[in-house]
Formats: structure tokens, C-alpha cells, sequence
């Protein structure tokens, strides 16, 4: 039973624009969430992160946000890059808990 | 500063063979964690281990087994590699349970293939 879902295996989008990245959970006892990108053959790297008790959380082109009555959150990247293609994983956590990945978003940004 | 280092980067086995895949960190990590990642799928933690002599059960543990004899070290080992196996195995390192802004470090993979 998957606990961090991002139902979009893929996106693309054109340079400049805006991406979003999508990401529902479904244990209420996260409490903490992050976004890792993932270029090939490298392991994850941390990109923001977010805590349960706010709702946006910014950090130059990219801005998390979290609505926890949906238990949803996405990742905007703005302005989208080329250097910004990769694999993009949400990741959640409560507690003292490892963390639990979603299967990742394949973004694509076109020149 | 080297952050988590994996040895080696590929490897294929036959079936039944057995190997361990190395981690070190040179943070002074107490976390340490292992993942594997199969073709479009997300990370699933195999083990973790929240400080030398500690280790825990992650999603998949079955057929791995791991030590903690030391902060920096954190093997993986397979006793009898089966086909199920053949994935990208991540080792991966955080100060604590929960760091606020910057998450786990991550190793850059070992491509395992199982024939």
C-alpha cells in the first residue's frame, strides 16, 4: 500500500515556464515532507523541504506547498530550466520514521 | 569532503553467489539507511541503522543483512543473490532521525544485476 503517491510518471514542460510537480500521501501522521531530485546515474539529492505546521515553504525558483486537508502537496519550479530536468521524488516522514519515497516524476524542460 | 561513498558502482552476480555492498560516510552521521530502487519505481528502505550496534527492518528486508560496527560503516550483504534482487542499491546518511532543511545524504548508487 503505497503511502507517498505522484500519479504523473512524466512532464514536460518549455523553458521559462511553470512546472508542477504533484504528490498525495495517505497517512495522516506525516509530519514532514520533503522533494529530492535525481539525475541519472547520481543518487538523490535534497531540493526543500516543508513541516506539517506551515503551508509554503520558498527557496529561490522553488516553492513547496502543502494542503493538508487534501493531503497533497507539489513542487512549483519557476522559471523552469534545462538544468532542472531530472527525477523528482517526494518524500514523507513522522516522527522518528524513515523516510518513505514516492516512485518519482520524470520532469522534462524543453529548450 | 567525501559525504557517503558506495563500493562499487556495478556488479553482476549469478544466482546463489553472495556479496556485500559497502557505505561510508565521513560526516559523523548517526542515520544510516539502505534503499533500493527498482525500474520506475520509488526508493524502498531495505535497512537502517540509527547508530553503531543498531539496526532495524525497513519495507523489504528479505534476503539482505547488515552491520553497524562503527559510525562511518554500514554494509549490505546478500547471502544468495536470486534475479528479484538485481536493482540500484542507495546507501544514505542524516544526522538524526530528522534533519529540519537539508534530509538524508545519499551515496551514488550500486547497479546490481543478478543473472
Amino acid at each position: 500500500d503505497q503511502q507517498v503517491k505522484q500519479n504523473s510518471p512524466s512532464l514536460s514542460v518549455q523553458e521559462g515556464r511553470i512546472s508542477i510537480l504533484n504528490c498525495d500521501y495517505t497517512n495522516s501522521m506525516f509530519d514532514y515532507f520533503l522533494w529530492y531530485k535525481k539525475y541519472p546515474a547520481e543518487g538523490p539529492t535534497f531540493l526543500i523541504s516543508i513541516s506539517s505546521i506551515k503551508d509554503k515553504n520558498e527557496d529561490g525558483r522553488f516553492t513547496v506547498f502543502l494542503n493538508k486537508s487534501a493531503k497533497h502537496l507539489s513542487l512549483h519550479i519557476v522559471p523552469s530550466q534545462p538544468g532542472d530536468s531530472a527525477v523528482y521524488f517526494c518524500a514523507s516522514l513522522s516522527g522518528n520514521t524513515p523516510l518513505v519515497f514516492g516512485k518519482g516524476t520524470r520532469l522534462s524542460v524543453i529548450a | 569532503n567525501a559525504g557517503v561513498t558506495q563500493t562499487p558502482k556495478f556488479r553482476i552476480l549469478k544466482i546463489g553467489q553472495s556479496m556485500t555492498l559497502q557505505c561510508t560516510q565521513d560526516m559523523n552521521h548517526n542515520y544510516m539507511y539502505w534503499y533500493r530502487q527498482d525500474p520506475g519505481m520509488g526508493l524502498k528502505l531495505i535497512y537502517y541503522s540509527v547508530g553503531a550496534g543498531i539496526t532495524d527492518k525497513g519495507e523489504v528486508p528479505n534476503g539482505y543483512n547488515v552491520s553497524r560496527s562503527t559510525t562511518e560503516d554500514f554494509p549490505l550483504r546478500l547471502e544468495l543473490a536470486a534475479p528479484s534482487q538485481t536493482s540500484v542499491y542507495f546507501c544514505a546518511s542524516s544526522l538524526s532521525d530528522r534533519q529540519s532543511n537539508y534530509g538524508y545524504t545519499f551515496g551514488s548508487g550500486t547497479r546490481l544485476t543478478v543473472v
